[in-house]
């Protein structure tokens, strides 16, 4: 079936410095990538998002880019700061349906 | 605007006792509906998905169930809790393409 796969499980960077994470999808009907950020005890809220139509979206410190040839799609953070310690996960879905696979997530640590 | 409702916040059930946790949207119609669970540390494991009333769809098998009386009401019921249905359980809706994601139900099995 279809699948989402994330990487790394976890993450640590120093304050300041940008952290990357990975997913691969296997849809090729899939053409809406959005990213969730959960901080404990709390609900997956979105962060950012991209449709297969756009390579490249921002939003101030967080872009997401995507590239549809390898079904690969990665989260960009820079100057990362403590509070953007929490688990992203990522998702890929396809419009009109009820399909929405997530990522398995990735546990990031801003270490101050 | 559209919200999400779910309720209680928290739960403490002995095995074996039945469950019903509760799901509303406001501000939308007719919209796709979701019951995932996320054990402690874990990630989103879709239990139930829904595209209409009476429309229910598992992708887990396992010894709960939901329905959908009302176009904006997801229920979860199980009629004997497991240990292992420990967890915090996250209703979800999509109307267009973004999911949102309700308060979610911490669910503690004794």
């Amino acid at each position: 079936g279809e699948n989402v796969e994330q990487h790394p499980s976890t993450l640590s960077v120093q304050e300041g410095d940008s952290a990357v994470i990975k997913c691969t999808y296997s849809d090729s009907a899939s053409n809406y990538f959005p990213w969730y950020k959960q901080e404990l005890g709390k609900r997956p809220q979105l962060i950012i998002d991209i449709r297969s139509n756009v390579g490249e979206k921002k939003d101030q410190r967080i872009a997401v880019t995507l590239n549809k040839t390898a079904k690969h799609f990665s989260l960009h953070i820079t100057e990362t700061q403590p509070e953007d310690s929490a688990v992203y996960f990522c998702a890929a879905s396809t419009s009109g349906t009820y399909k929405y696979i997530f990522g398995t997530g990735t546990r990031l640590k801003v270490l101050a | 605007s559209q919200t999400i409702h779910q309720w209680p916040a928290t739960l403490v059930q002995p095995v074996g006792s039945p469950l019903s946790l509760e799901c509303t949207v406001e501000g939308t119609s007719n919209p796709n509906l979701y019951w995932y669970r996320q054990a402690a540390g874990r990630g989103l494991q879709l239990l139930f998905y829904s595209v209409g009333i009476g429309q229910i769809s598992s992708e887990v098998p396992q010894n709960l169930s939901a329905s959908r009386p009302q176009d904006r009401q997801f229920i979860l019921s199980s009629k004997k809790l497991l240990l292992s249905d420990s967890g915090f359980y996250l209703c979800a809706w999509t109307s267009t393409d973004t999911q949102y994601f309700g308060p979610g139900t911490r669910l503690t099995v004794l």
